[in-house]
């Protein structure tokens, strides 16, 4: 139990386009997710927190034009990058509180490269 | 702070023990965790200490938490090739989670 879906497990795009990530908590609801950015050999930065219903949390210095996040559902929350441009190339990981196991259930993970 | 420190590496003959430390600075934590990642993955979570707690043992790892200190430690025993990877500590401030700096564990035969 407690899994966390994120699609895709990479992208390609060009620069000035958008790109939209997926978590999906599969048996689960999730009130609450999170997403992260980890760069090369460095540790996970947390961005924004996202609630259902309500607007995200962002980290202080995180773009929230530029970093578009949706949480309609108990299940569903999504992370578009918009206008996308090559420093935004990272690897962006989506996480899930789920209580029963008292800690974080994390995606796979998407790589984002923008060319 | 939030700062979350680790060790950046550590290489461990295999068969032997593996301790990993991590030292963070937010006394009201609630829980500290260690995560293994692997390349190119996300996170697994491998196993959490309740800040009250001082050690919690889970098959061959075993936790240590020294609150005076703020200090957390994981010890793998009989490291296999298989525990080759990234290792974070975080601890919990409310819901968020920070994270260690990571460290990489690499055992060799």
């Amino acid at each position: 139990g407690a899994v966390v879906s994120q699609h895709p497990s990479w992208v390609i795009c060009k620069s000035g386009t958008s790109v939209k990530i997926e978590c999906r908590s599969l048996d689960f609801q999730a009130t609450t997710m999170f997403w992260y950015r980890q760069f090369p050999k460095q540790s996970l930065m947390l961005m924004a927190t996202s609630n259902e219903g309500s607007k995200a949390t962002y980290e202080q210095g995180v773009e929230k034009d530029k970093f578009l996040i949706n949480h309609a559902s108990l299940t569903l929350s999504t992370l578009t990058v918009t206008s996308a441009h090559p420093e935004d190339s990272s690897f962006y990981i989506c996480s899930a509180i789920h209580k029963r196991s008292y800690g974080y259930t994390f995606g796979s993970g998407t790589r984002l490269t923008v060319v | 702070g939030e700062d979350v420190e680790q060790s950046l590496f550590l290489s461990v003959r295999e068969g032997d023990s593996s301790v990993i430390n991590c030292t963070y600075t937010d006394s009201s934590s609630t829980y500290l965790y260690w995560y293994k990642q692997e390349p190119g993955a996300g996170l697994q979570l491998l196993t959490y200490i309740f800040s009250n707690m001082d050690m919690k043992q889970d098959q061959r790892l075993t936790v240590l938490l020294n609150k005076k200190d703020k200090h957390l430690s994981l010890r793998i025993a009989d490291t296999q090739t298989g525990d080759s990877a990234i290792y974070f500590c975080a601890e919990r401030n409310t819901d968020k989670l920070i994270f260690g700096t990571g460290t990489r564990l690499q055992v060799f035969p």
